[in-house]
């Protein structure tokens, strides 16, 4: 399979744990972004890296929320101290170079339950 | 602003009828107008898209329609079937250098009946 690949699929973790998330993008997208969908709710982006840098932050990624992409290939989203509100889907999505209209591919998701 | 405003929320449409899905965005910088189709359990997918430069663009069954002075689009599915059943997100991107994330509505659940 050639498209986004997210893990874990679902993860449920206590209160006050902390989580992380790993998005392989396509092979050769230089671009990746993530975003958080809760449910009935569009997704709402949190971050965009361009190759290894982070070029793009929403004010929705507190300071608990980091991620990477060492190298420019894969990516790393972790979540420190969860919280309930943190519960959603979080979405990862790659795109080749190009403008703001480049066919962004999104994976499946990773489902985060906070208890 | 960056609001994109969808509706309905949800749809229901007989089998061979025509879907319609209308959004509303504030954000003048706007010019990236894509709609996205996610099925349970997947990630969005890209279904058609449109810059301001036209009114409308069609692929397949899909019609999107763009009105730039209303600031608002629309989806059209035409011959709508029972595969068509999902979930459809319009989405809006800003032009200019810098940005590259997408502001989503929130969504219209849609159900086509036989």
């Amino acid at each position: 399979d050639t498209g986004v690949s997210q893990n874990p699929r679902h993860k449920i973790t206590k209160r006050g744990q902390n989580v992380t998330f790993r998005c392989d993008p396509i092979s050769e997208h230089n671009r990746l972004y993530w975003y958080r969908q809760t449910l009935g709710q569009g997704p709402e982006f949190l971050t965009y890296f361009q190759n290894e840098a982070q070029l793009e932050k929403s004010r929705l990624l507190s300071d608990r929320f980091s991620a990477e992409r060492p190298k420019g290939s894969f990516s790393t989203l972790e979540i420190q101290r969860t919280e309930q509100g943190d519960s959603a889907m979080y979405l990862c999505a790659s795109s080749p170079w190009g403008g703001v209209d480049t066919e962004a591919f999104f994976g499946q998701g990773t489902r985060l339950t906070v208890v | 602003q960056q609001q994109v405003k969808q509706s309905p929320q949800s749809l229901i449409v007989q089998k061979g009828g025509i879907s319609i899905i209308n959004c509303a965005y504030e954000n003048t910088a706007f010019d990236y107008f894509p709609w996205y189709q996610q099925f349970p359990g997947k990630g969005p997918a890209l279904l058609i898209a449109i810059r301001p430069d036209v009114s409308e663009k069609k692929e397949g069954r899909f019609t999107i329609s763009f009105n730039k002075s209303a600031k608002q689009f629309s989806l059209h599915i035409m011959d709508s079937q029972p595969g068509d059943s999902a979930t459809y997100f319009c989405a809006a991107g800003p032009s200019g250098a810098g940005s590259y994330q997408l502001t989503f509505g929130k969504g219209t659940k849609l159900s086509v009946i036989p």
